[in-house]
């Protein structure tokens, strides 16, 4: 099981930024995924979970709106589409697998979105 | 949304001793849900524990979770110094899904 994420980087408030996690070494089309971010004040903070279908989308209350979840089971692929960034958005946003009572057993390295102006 | 919260904030014991963290939520949870999380600096967080005690795949026995209702313990027994982490909690059963703030442990 490999989750590699890409997209981080560095950008200035009001802009747009795009994620994406590349999933390899399961059947990524039958396993709900989920965003995480971390920040040095917050801590770990759940962002968003989208079902295996893609079917259904769930994000934390103070994103909605700003940020969207998506995913291509063809090209096995998750996507976090994110616009109206602040500098509060800077953190290290990791990809994760769901294994349901098994728990969130593999997650990404990680790539580092920095807002600035 | 259920907040966890863990004590202490930091735990500093020495290579041997066991380790005991606590995590509290502000509401029951089913054990089903509560895991345990291990980071060190530069790395993403490592799945320890699922399901309050099913320690994950590769984990040692000398880590073990117990607890239910609010009240949450992660115990490492034989402190070794590769321990040296920081430990998250997380319910992961009710969305908002949440985790602690963590605790830092340290060796003497």
């Amino acid at each position: 099981v490999q989750l590699v994420e890409s997209g981080g980087g560095v950008v200035q408030p009001g802009k747009s930024l795009r994620l994406s996690c590349a999933a390899s070494g399961f059947t990524f089309s039958t396993y709900t995924m989920h965003w995480i971010r971390q920040t040095p004040g917050k801590g770990l903070e759940w962002v968003a979970t989208i079902l295996y279908d893609g079917s259904e989308k769930y994000y934390a209350e103070s994103l909605k709106g700003r940020f969207t979840v998506s995913r291509d089971n063809v090209n096995n692929t998750l996507s976090l589409q994110m616009d109206s960034l602040t500098v509060g958005d800077t953190a290290i946003f990791y990809c994760a697998r769901d294994l349901s009572t098994w728990g969130w057993a593999y997650w990404g390295r990680g790539t580092l979105v920095s807002v600035s102006s | 949304e259920i907040v966890l919260t863990q004590s202490p904030g930091t735990l500093s014991l020495s290579a041997g001793e066991r380790a005991t963290l606590s995590c509290r939520a502000t509401e029951n949870l089913s054990t089903s849900y509560l895991a345990w999380f291990q980071q060190k600096p530069g790395q993403a967080p490592r799945l320890l524990i699922s399901a309050t005690s099913r320690r994950a795949t590769g984990i040692p026995d000398r880590f073990s979770g117990s607890g239910s209702g609010t009240d949450f313990t992660l115990t490492i027994g034989r402190l070794e110094p590769e321990d040296i982490a920081v430990y998250y909690c997380q319910q992961y059963g009710r969305k908002p899904y949440t985790f602690g703030q963590g605790t830092k442990l340290e060796i003497k």
